[in-house]
């Protein structure tokens, strides 16, 4: 099955510098990788996701790279806000199974100093 | 439009008692999941459902832990009897079945087994 490496487990920036965290997968059949931002306490919800057609994709401050040769992925952050506080977990599934699952990463906690 | 629904939020029962947790999904959306978060990890899928269909409980613990989706909308995940591991939060998740599926989070039952 699909595994998922996820680096690195915290991250501390100061307010408008950059963040990024990588993950590595191990199935060339992946195909979607999405990530997921969850908040303390709250329920995880998809911030930007990716598909194996495209290299990058951005959406404001938020832009995720991916590389399918190496089998990483990469969720960039710019000008971070103390707001971006939570925990990012990144993900892979092979979508054209039809019944795809989503493996996660184990996860990467953000944090956002003033 | 109402997200997932999951009840109850939080539980806290004694080892070896039985417990259920309820899902609503997103209406319209045919594939729910169940998934088991540890404190500071990722979501681990435990089964996913398309329909009624259960078509991936491989990593459900079947001989304390089952689940059923009558009519194919609303689940319930049943333990018993309850260990002290299974102390994390489950959360359900929906999506429709094609091509690239979002999947929606509710937001969780935090069980405690003392």
């Amino acid at each position: 099955g699909e595994n998922v490496e996820q680096h690195p487990s915290t991250l501390s920036v100061q307010e408008g510098d950059s963040a990024v965290i990588k993950c590595t997968y191990s199935d060339s059949a992946s195909n979607y990788f999405p990530w997921y931002k969850q908040e303390l306490g709250k329920r995880p919800q998809l911030i930007i996701d990716i598909r194996s057609n495209v290299g990058e994709k951005k959406d404001q401050r938020i832009a995720v790279t991916l590389n399918k040769t190496a089998k990483h992925f990469s969720l960039h952050i710019t000008e971070t806000q103390p707001e971006d506080s939570a925990v990012y977990f990144c993900a892979a599934s092979n979508a054209n199974s039809g019944y795809s699952t989503l493996t996660f990463g184990k996860g990467t906690m953000l944090l956002v100093s003033p | 439009e109402a997200g997932v629904v999951q009840s109850p939020r939080y539980k806290i029962i004694e080892k070896k008692q039985p417990v259920a947790f309820w899902c609503n999904p997103i209406s319209g959306h045919n594939t729910l999941y169940w998934y088991l978060q540890n404190l500071g990890q990722g979501p681990e899928l435990l089964i996913r459902y398309e329909n009624e269909e259960a078509v991936d409980d491989s990593q459900l613990p079947k001989d304390r832990f089952s689940a059923e989706r009558l009519k194919g909308v609303d689940s319930t995940l049943k333990i018993q009897p309850a260990e002290l591991g299974d102390s994390a939060v489950y959360l359900c998740a929906s999506s429709f079945k094609f091509p690239y599926n979002e999947q929606f989070f509710g937001p969780g039952t935090r069980l405690t087994v003392l």
